[in-house]
């Protein structure tokens, strides 16, 4: 079993749609979640970033963490082609060097 | 504030060939990482540094992959000798500490091994 599970899609949505993102994880020690944000034919880039469980909004987008459930969340509120891209999951363990484990990044795609 | 800087970002090698990457960290980021992104899965580390330092390699191919981080600023990551499977996008990032900061990544060297 991977650490970090996800879908890996893809996922194509009209313009202006809600879109979820979900990982789940099997590792209990994480308290650090991230989501990134891949264009094709570029690096990943930090998209939002959480500790332990809870929400983050930060504009169209809400990241969720349910430690009980071992689940996080990613949501896109009027979603634009501009945001098709893959999302990539990461997470980390308290203190320590920051090893980040990535779930396989779910394909998305925004049609006009 | 420049990011950092990969080269080359593509590379054609036939295997058992020998290929080297280069990394630029962000000016002032202590610590540096390396990531092999195979295509339809998320980054793996290969390597870390802190300053000149290897804070985990545990991941890191040892008999054909080796990583040095000279002065503690740009590193190189090379493989020697190249198998069909190394075939992958290869990425370098830098943070300022590597506690719980943030990872920023660079555009990633493309490698194909023929």
């Amino acid at each position: 079993q991977k650490e970090v599970e996800q879908d890996p899609g893809p996922l194509s949505v009209p313009e202006g749609a809600i879109v979820s993102l979900n990982c789940t994880y099997s590792n209990s020690a994480f308290q650090y979640f991230m989501w990134y944000r891949q264009y094709s034919r570029k690096g990943p880039e930090l998209l939002m970033y959480t500790y332990s469980s809870g929400n983050k909004e930060d504009g169209r987008f809400t990241a969720q963490v349910d430690k009980s459930s071992k689940y996080i969340s990613l949501f896109i509120r009027d979603s634009q082609p501009s945001d098709s891209a893959t999302y990539l999951c990461a997470m980390s363990g308290a203190g320590g060097y920051n090893k980040l484990i990535f779930g396989a990044g779910t394909r998305l795609a925004v049609h006009p | 504030e420049a990011g950092v800087a990969q080269s080359p970002r593509y590379k054609i090698i036939e295997k058992r060939q020998s290929v080297a990457f280069w990394c630029n960290p962000i000016s002032g980021h202590a610590t540096l990482y390396w990531y092999q992104q195979i295509l339809g899965q998320g980054p793996k580390l290969l390597i870390q540094f802190q300053n000149n330092g290897v804070v985990d390699d545990s991941q890191l191919p040892k008999d054909r992959f080796s990583a040095e981080r000279l002065k503690g600023v740009d590193s190189t990551l090379k493989i020697q000798p190249a198998k069909l499977e190394d075939s992958a996008v290869y990425l370098c990032a830098s943070s300022t500490d590597g506690s719980t900061d943030t990872q920023y990544f660079g555009p990633g060297t493309r490698l194909t091994v023929l």
